[in-house]
């Protein structure tokens, strides 16, 4: 079956980075893309950002760009997402989707259990 | 511009049935959307893809009780037989060549 298994929760002071990370089974890793989504305090879904497993290319958020990277790692199924100089409005639950691996995107069909960041002093 | 609407919450008796609306903005009345449920304190899990005709197409092991249904720009979410673990929020997702990451606000159900 397929899964997403993410990193475990974090916590970072103001001006820090964080990597964050995705591992896929029971699917063609390579065959897909992943997408990051986040979701602050009480708050809805905001998606950041998207990566191609088959050739890394990548689509970030224009609020993000500059400060997030989402990498692939293919000899493990395993996607990163790195976001630098952490705000605390950075606070939230970071998640991974299975999304696709082009320019023509398909519905988010499998989600990641969540990494919760905390961004704090 | 490619805007999901949704109303905020919605509520419905305990084994009564609801009907969520997902709405496209102008222009946009024939994308395809998605439906996500998320507990309390749980991520989202994929419901359905809904097409503009009404065709769709659930998850793995969405229950019969979840059904979808389009009509022009809305696009909806019918759940029957209500339950308690049917409490949660329900997000909608759409997409296009080269778009990504459109999300309703979400409507929060309550089950009286």
């Amino acid at each position: 079956q397929v899964q997403l298994v993410q990193s475990g929760a974090e916590v970072k002071k103001p001006g820090a980075s964080v990597k964050v990370s995705c591992k896929a089974s029971g699917y063609t890793f390579t065959s897909y893309g992943i997408s990051w989504v986040r979701q602050a305090p009480g708050q809805g879904l905001e998606w950041m950002g998207w990566i191609s497993a088959y050739n890394g290319n990548t689509n970030y958020a224009q609020k993000l760009q500059g400060r997030v990277t989402m990498t692939t790692d293919t000899s493990t199924s395993t996607a990163y997402m790195e976001l630098r100089s952490l705000r605390s409005d950075d606070t939230a639950v970071y998640y991974c989707a299975r999304d696709s691996r082009g320019i023509a995107a398909r519905p988010h069909d499998y989600w990641g259990q969540g990494t919760l960041v905390t961004v704090s002093s | 511009q490619l805007v999901l609407t949704q109303s905020p919450s919605a509520s419905a008796s305990l084994g009564a049935s609801v009907k969520l609306t997902c709405t496209l903005s102008s222009g946009h009345s024939s994308y395809a959307i998605a439906w996500h449920q998320q507990q309390p304190e749980k991520g989202p899990r994929y419901l359905m893809k809904l097409n503009s005709d009404g065709s769709h197409s659930k998850g793995d092991g969405i229950p019969d009780r979840f059904s979808g249904s389009s009509s022009g720009a809305e696009r909806y979410l019918t759940i029957s037989s209500l339950q308690s673990e049917d409490e949660a929020d329900y997000y909608c997702q759409t997409w296009g060549t080269g778009i990504r990451g459109v999300f309703g606000g979400g409507t929060k159900l309550t089950v009286l």
